[in-house]
């Protein structure tokens, strides 16, 4: 299996505050990716990162922000969570569509 | 019109059957498709890639009907173990759809 840990997996927090989810991964991969998965929408991606420091928006990028200040690690970050960002998150290493996923991020917004 | 589609199911079947699902795709210019399997609560897990001429991974066979614009995924002789989520994707212009998945239970 590919070196993809993800933390925390499980958060509840309360709508307003701000949350970071960290992505790490041992495999010197050079893309990142933050997706999210909810019933019905499937996995949609949020942002993506080609290096370090060089980042781009997803497709549902509004709300999150994310920075990769090493090649192992890319964060997200909620600035100010709201409870439609109640979903799970997953990171993924890869290309050309041959992604590895962390094993995800339950977050829950109240 | 969604860009990938997939019968969410469940498709219920018993062991040792054979069981095939599609998934279609709205870009004609989609150049790579791939089978992803989701277990309940997990992440999804690469399974296949689907390559023109079709292929095989032992029970696995994946197959692209490029002028109907579907993939398909066929599960012969079926195994509990099988049960699981099956995402299809799909890459054109550069990016990459997930399908929402079709569930499959497989019972004793």
């Amino acid at each position: 299996d590919a070196g993809i840990t993800q933390s925390p997996r499980h958060k509840v927090t309360e709508t307003g505050t701000p949350v970071t989810l960290r992505c790490h991964q041992t495999e010197n991969h050079r893309y990142m990716y933050w997706y999210r998965q909810d019933p019905g929408h499937g996995l949609r991606l949020i942002h993506y990162s080609y290096g370090v420091k060089d980042t781009d928006k997803g497709e549902v990028s509004d709300g999150y922000s994310v920075s990769r200040s090493k090649t192992e690690d890319f964060l997200l970050t909620l600035e100010s969570a709201t409870s439609s960002q109640t979903s799970v998150y997953f990171c993924a290493i890869g290309d050309t569509g041959e992604l590895f996923f962390g094993e995800g991020s339950r977050l829950t917004v109240l | 019109r969604k860009e990938v589609e997939q019968d969410p199911g469940p498709f219920n079947v018993p062991e040792g059957a054979t069981v095939a699902f599609n998934c279609t795709y709205s870009n004609s210019a989609s150049q790579s498709f791939f089978w992803y399997r989701q277990d309940c609560r997990k992440e999804p897990k690469l399974l296949m890639s689907v390559y023109s001429s079709g292929n095989e991974d032992g029970r696995f066979t994946a197959q692209l009907n490029r002028a109907s614009q579907y993939i398909s995924l066929l599960i012969r002789d079926s195994k509990l173990s099988d049960s699981a989520t099956y995402l299809c994707v799909v890459i054109g212009f550069q990016k990459l759809v997930f399908g929402t998945g079709t569930r499959l239970l497989v019972s004793p």
